[in-house]
C-alpha cells in the first residue's frame, strides 16, 4: 500500500472549517483513501473513503485531487468534540490484502 | 447490539505472567484483528483473522497468539508478559468485503511490570 504524509498537528477556531491534508504521491490506481479519527483514549472511528471523486457524507467532505497524488478531509463546522488524531490511510482493496496500516495521523485541535 | 465488545478494559500483570484478552463482536462480521497502540504513536497491526478458523500475522505478531474458533470470539493470548507488551490493544471487526470500514472496541490498557 502506498505511504502517506500528513502534518503532525494542526489547531482550527471552533466553527470554522478543518481542512486536513493528506499526501499520496506513490497511490496506485486500485488503492483507495480512508480517512479514520481516534479521539483520546478511544477506538478509531471511521470516517469516509474515495478513490478518485469527491466524496461527502455526514460527517465529513473528502476532495481527492485529479491526479490522486493528495487529499483534503473537510469537517465544514468544527466543533470541539472533533479535537482528535485524523488518520488518512491508502489500501487497495484487492483480495488477500486484508491489512489497513495506520500511520501517526494528524493531532487536530479544534480552539474555543 | 453491543457492536465489538473488549474486556477487561485494564489489566496488570507481572513479566513472564500469561493472559488472554477477549474480544467479541454480534455483527456477524468475517473480518477481525488486533491491534496495539504505544504512547505517541499510531495503531501496530498484530495478528488478523478473515473467518473462523483462519488467522494470519500482522506487522508485530511476536508474543502473541490469536485462534479464532467462532465467527463472533477473537482472543489474544500472551503467553509470557515483558514489559515491552504495555500498550493499549484494540479489537476491530469488519465485514470481509469492507475492510475498509473497521469498528474498533473501546480498547484494553494492559500494564507489565
Amino acid at each position: 500500500d502506498a505511504k502517506t504524509t500528513q502534518p503532525t498537528s494542526m489547531d482550527c477556531a471552533e466553527g470554522r472549517a478543518a481542512n486536513l491534508p493528506c499526501n499520496h504521491s506513490t497511490i496506485s490506481g486500485n488503492e483507495y483513501v480512508y480517512w479514520y479519527r481516534q479521539i483520546h483514549s478511544q477506538g478509531p472511528q471511521y470516517i469516509i473513503h474515495g478513490l478518485k471523486n469527491n466524496e461527502t457524507n455526514e460527517m465529513a467532505s473528502l476532495i481527492i485531487t485529479e491526479d490522486r497524488k493528495s487529499s483534503t478531509l473537510i469537517l465544514p463546522h468544527a466543533t470541539l468534540r472533533d479535537t482528535a488524531v485524523y488518520y488518512c490511510i491508502v489500501r487497495a482493496t484487492n483480495f488477500g490484502n486484508e491489512k489497513l496500516t495506520f500511520g501517526t495521523g494528524t493531532r487536530l485541535t479544534i480552539i474555543p | 447490539n453491543a457492536g465489538v465488545t473488549q474486556t477487561p478494559k485494564f489489566q496488570v500483570l507481572k513479566t513472564g505472567q500469561s493472559m488472554t484478552l477477549q474480544c467479541a463482536q454480534d455483527m456477524n462480521h468475517e473480518y477481525m484483528s488486533w491491534y496495539r497502540q504505544d504512547p505517541g504513536m499510531g495503531l501496530r497491526l498484530i495478528h488478523y483473522s478473515v473467518g473462523a478458523g483462519i488467522t494470519d500475522q500482522g506487522e508485530v505478531p511476536n508474543g502473541y497468539n490469536v485462534s479464532r474458533s467462532t465467527t463472533e470470539d477473537f482472543p489474544l493470548r500472551l503467553l509470557s508478559a515483558a514489559p515491552s507488551q504495555t500498550s493499549v490493544y484494540f479489537c476491530a471487526s469488519s465485514y470481509l468485503d469492507r475492510v475498509e470500514k473497521l469498528f474498533f472496541g473501546s480498547g484494553t490498557q494492559l500494564s507489565v511490570l
